[in-house]
């Protein structure tokens, strides 16, 4: 089935640790997002990236870092310098640079701190 | 503004009734109004979206109400059933850097009691 994978489902951070969440779709596309869910909002964007070595910050990058070297792949690793990592991650790809195609999401990493 | 005000928060409907969330906006460069479904646990998935050159459109039992005048637009949920509770987030995008960049509205938790 095409789709994206995000994966651990959990993932539990200790204090000083830096964590990565895995991202992979194999639905060919060239667009990339991270994003943060917390209780009562909505999502706000992390990073995203519209091609293979290329990425932008989103309106919430900092204590973040993404890579991008691989078109399948996208992950996001949460540095201990964020002080506030609790939330639901979700990664999301879209097809090209076409105006009014739509994000499709993954099923989302729960992180929290030990 | 890049923001999207969605309400009401949370709403109990009963089995067979008309669920209706409302969104609004002030930016007026939104070109695509996706709206998304979302179960604990899960990633969001695209319910229904329309353009602003759209009024109305309709997929089953979701339709979307689209008043550009008044930048506002709605998601009706006709005979609401009990599988339909879930959270529900509007959604909007525009065209920035070369990308689209999409902004969430916070979300309403719909519960349809049986």
């Amino acid at each position: 089935d095409g789709g994206i994978t995000q994966s651990p489902k959990y993932l539990f951070r200790k204090e000083g640790q830096n964590v990565t969440l895995s991202c992979e779709q194999n639905l060919n596309h060239d667009a990339m997002y991270w994003y943060r869910q917390d209780p009562g909002q909505g999502l706000r964007l992390i990073y995203y990236s519209q091609i293979v070595n290329d990425f932008q910050k989103g309106d919430i990058a900092e204590g973040y870092s993404v890579s991008r070297e691989k078109k399948e792949s996208f992950p996001l690793t949460v540095t201990s310098a964020q002080k506030n990592p609790t939330a639901f991650y979700l990664c999301a790809s879209r097809s090209g640079p076409s105006n009014n195609q739509p994000q499709h999401f993954g099923d989302g990493t729960r992180l929290s701190i030990l | 503004q890049q923001q999207v005000k969605q309400s009401p928060q949370s709403l109990i409907v009963q089995k067979g009734g008309i669920s209706i969330i409302n969104c609004a906006y002030e930016n007026t460069a939104f070109d695509y109004f996706p709206w998304y479904q979302q179960f604990p646990g899960k990633g969001p998935a695209l319910l229904i979206a329309i353009r602003p050159d759209v009024s109305e459109k309709k997929e089953g039992r979701f339709t979307i109400s689209f008043n550009k005048s008044a930048k506002q637009f709605s998601l009706h949920i006709m005979d609401s059933q009990p599988g339909d509770s879930a959270t529900y987030f509007c959604a909007a995008t525009f065209p920035q850097g070369g990308s689209e960049k999409l902004v969430f509205g916070k979300g309403t938790k719909l519960t349809v009691n049986p």
